[in-house]
């Protein structure tokens, strides 16, 4: 079965700065990788999404995501967050032959200060 | 128009009861989805079904009953419920393995 590990809870960061949320996965067959990010009292969005090509791939709202298969990560980077980036963020996993079910992380909110 | 709408939003109701969630998508979507996020706000599915079939049922208790009377909807019916069923409730559809979108949520306050 697939697993999804994040391993920051929670990263706090100025605005305008850089930030890189952590993701990492494991499975036995090919995946397809996705983020997600959820605003308050809100549905999830999707940010972006790895399925096959380029393992660098490019999001909504400035984030991009780059797929490494000898780390099995991926991570979510934005050079630089805004007040408005502040939100919980949910990385996903789906498998070839698995119905398309998203397995989550346990999600990381990002905290932007200013 | 929104893509995936499910109602109520809010839903406070006493042990005990039984109580729906209904759940329609306007994308043209094959499948839809049933998600339950808890309080830690760890997200995990419960059931999927794919063109009206149900084709994922995790391991939730038979308290909870999908229905889906057409492609376009996803209701969710719970019996008895109790007070550990208290969570935020997505409905999300897809076409293939290009993601996922989900609705609001349905707040479950169980008392």
């Amino acid at each position: 079965a697939q697993s999804v590990t994040q391993l920051d809870s929670q990263v706090p960061v100025f605005e305008e700065a850089p930030v890189e949320l952590r993701c990492n996965y494991s499975s036995s067959v090919s995946v397809y990788l996705f983020w997600y990010v959820q605003y308050p009292n809100q549905g999830l969005q999707l940010l972006l999404k790895y399925l096959s090509g380029s393992t660098l791939v490019k999001g909504i709202n400035g984030f991009e995501a780059e797929f490494n298969k000898s780390q099995t990560s991926f991570h979510l980077r934005k050079p630089s967050v805004h007040i408005s980036d502040t939100a919980e963020y949910f990385c996903a996993v789906s498998v070839t032959g698995g119905g398309n079910k998203l397995t989550f992380g346990t999600g990381t909110q990002l905290k932007v200060e200013l | 128009d929104t893509a995936v709408s499910q109602t109520p939003k809010y839903l406070v109701t006493q042990m005990g009861n039984d109580k729906s969630i209904k759940c329609e998508q306007n994308l043209g979507h094959d499948t839809m989805y049933w998600y339950k996020q808890d309080s830690k706000k760890f997200l995990k599915i419960m059931f999927s079904y794919n063109n009206k079939e149900l084709i994922i049922n995790e391991t939730v208790p038979n308290r909870f009953s999908p229905k889906s009377p057409d492609k376009a909807h996803l209701n969710l019916h719970i019996n008895s419920l109790e007070l550990g069923d208290s969570a935020v409730y997505f409905c999300a559809s897809s076409q293939g393995s290009t993601g996922a979108f989900f609705g609001q949520g349905t707040r479950l306050t169980v008392v």
